[in-house]
């Protein structure tokens, strides 16, 4: 079985420029999730995404915003960028009902 | 509100000697509890979790907590460590499974 993937591994952006970033769930798994883990932190989440719809949301505004594909991929966008937003984001996806997600290895973001 | 204290951020222990890393947690509802693992540069690997029933849950690599109601803890062991075990800790925890909340992390730094 394949496990979770996010592209790319790393990204440099400059503050103000739009960010997508791009998670394959596991096979199998219908609901995917995003978090942010900035340095020294635990990860928080974004939003979660069940049916293409989304979930759940974080505290996190609005130029936060994702997608979910029919093949249960999905996508991260990120607007206007600042220095803050950059971390590590993790995509996991889960079947439904949770019982533990499974989680990419992230993508390292770098607001310059 | 959902919440997770992590009580160390870093716990310093030689090889081959026993360990536990701290969690305690506080919600109004039942729980699901969680405890993952970040190697440097990785996401996050699902080390065990609780959902219901026994409240002593084992997990990989050795690796087993007890859950604790009436403390509101779900603290990590393991009997004799190794040098691979170094890494980051999270626990975390979840309501209905929707999101999960994570600690800030606890750093076990293993010695020869």
């Amino acid at each position: 079985e394949t496990g979770v993937t996010q592209s790319p591994t790393h990204l440099i952006k400059t503050r103000g420029q739009q960010v997508t970033l791009r998670c394959s769930s596991q096979s199998g798994h219908n609901t995917v999730s995003w978090y942010q883990q900035a340095l020294g932190q635990g990860p928080q989440f974004i939003f979660q995404y069940y049916r293409e719809e989304e979930n759940g949301r974080g505290n996190f505004p609005p130029r936060f915003s994702g997608l979910q594909f029919p093949n249960y991929s999905s996508e991260l966008n990120v607007n206007a960028l600042e220095l803050d937003d950059s971390a590590l984001y993790l995509c996991a996806s889960s079947t439904t009902g949770g019982y533990g997600y499974t989680f990419g290895s992230g993508t390292r973001l770098t607001v310059v | 509100a959902q919440s997770v204290t992590q009580l160390d951020s870093q716990v310093p222990v030689f090889e081959e000697a026993p360990v536990e890393l701290r969690c305690n947690y506080s919600s109004s509802v039942s729980v699901y509890l969680f405890w993952y693992v970040q190697y440097p540069n990785q996401g996050l690997q699902l080390l065990l979790k609780y959902l219901s029933g026994s409240t002593l849950v084992k997990g990989i690599n050795g690796f087993e907590a007890e859950f604790n109601k009436s403390q509101t803890s779900f603290h990590l062991r393991k009997p004799s460590v190794h040098i691979s075990d170094t890494a980051e800790y999270f626990c975390a925890v979840s309501e209905y499974t929707d999101k999960l909340i994570f600690g800030t992390g606890t750093r076990l730094q293993v010695f020869p």
